[in-house]
């Protein structure tokens, strides 16, 4: 079955310090992974997709398919990157699978 | 260009009541899923729509509806309200069936008393 697993409800990392946020999934198939997050009081937006293999706002995702993750990494975490962090599996039947989402708190 | 719109922001309904929800979707897209989002259940599927007709449905009961316009607006209606319905309710919108992600709204924020 199709999951996502986000094992972390809340990390906190000090400002300036190194950010990983982990996601790890269960997917038959090759899958192109999403980070979504949501910044307080806004909307929840596609961050970045693996497929692109870009960086967004200093992020960045690789995919591990050997360990079955796509953790998201940030070398030097920044008071604004504070915020709710979701991995998501791509649509299958139409429909996203969400993990959880991790909040990151980024204290000064 | 408009992104995806959502109405109402807020609701207030009590239980037993009825509501429906509305979605309009970036300008071109045809493809609009409905989540719930809650604190302990995170994001859930609830449906979606692709030009006027339901592609899949998430694990919720049949008081949980949808429609979708011919010009790709999109409602949700929710009949016999819980206490337990009080959540964030999101629409995205894909222009590609979400290969290349989701733009989310707002979100209506339900609340049953």
């Amino acid at each position: 079955a199709q999951r996502v697993t986000q094992p972390e409800k809340l990390l906190s990392v000090f400002k300036g310090a190194p950010v990983e946020l982990k996601c790890n999934y269960s997917y038959s198939g090759s899958p192109e992974l999403f980070w979504y997050v949501q910044y307080s009081r806004q909307r929840l937006q596609l961050l970045l997709r693996h497929i692109s293999r870009e960086s967004i706002k200093g992020f960045t995702a690789d995919l591990n398919k050997g360990e079955t993750s796509f953790h998201l990494k940030k070398p030097f975490a920044q008071e604004e990157d504070s915020a709710m962090y979701y991995c998501a599996l791509p649509p299958r039947d139409d429909k996203i699978i969400f993990g959880k989402g991790t909040r990151l708190h980024i204290l000064p | 260009k408009a992104g995806v719109t959502q109405t109402p922001r807020y609701l207030i309904k009590t239980r037993g009541q009825q509501v429906t929800l509305s979605c309009s979707p970036i300008s071109g897209h045809r493809s609009v899923s409905w989540y719930q989002q809650t604190p302990g259940q995170g994001l859930q599927f609830l449906f979606e729509y692709f030009s006027e007709t339901q592609r899949n449905k998430g694990n919720f009961p049949g008081r949980f509806s949808g429609r979708q316009f011919s010009n790709s607006r999109s409602e949700m209606n929710v009949s016999t309200l819980e206490l337990g319905d009080s959540a964030l309710y999101l629409c995205a919108s894909s222009l590609d069936e979400g290969a290349r992600g989701y733009t989310f709204g707002s979100g209506t924020r339900l609340t049953v008393v």
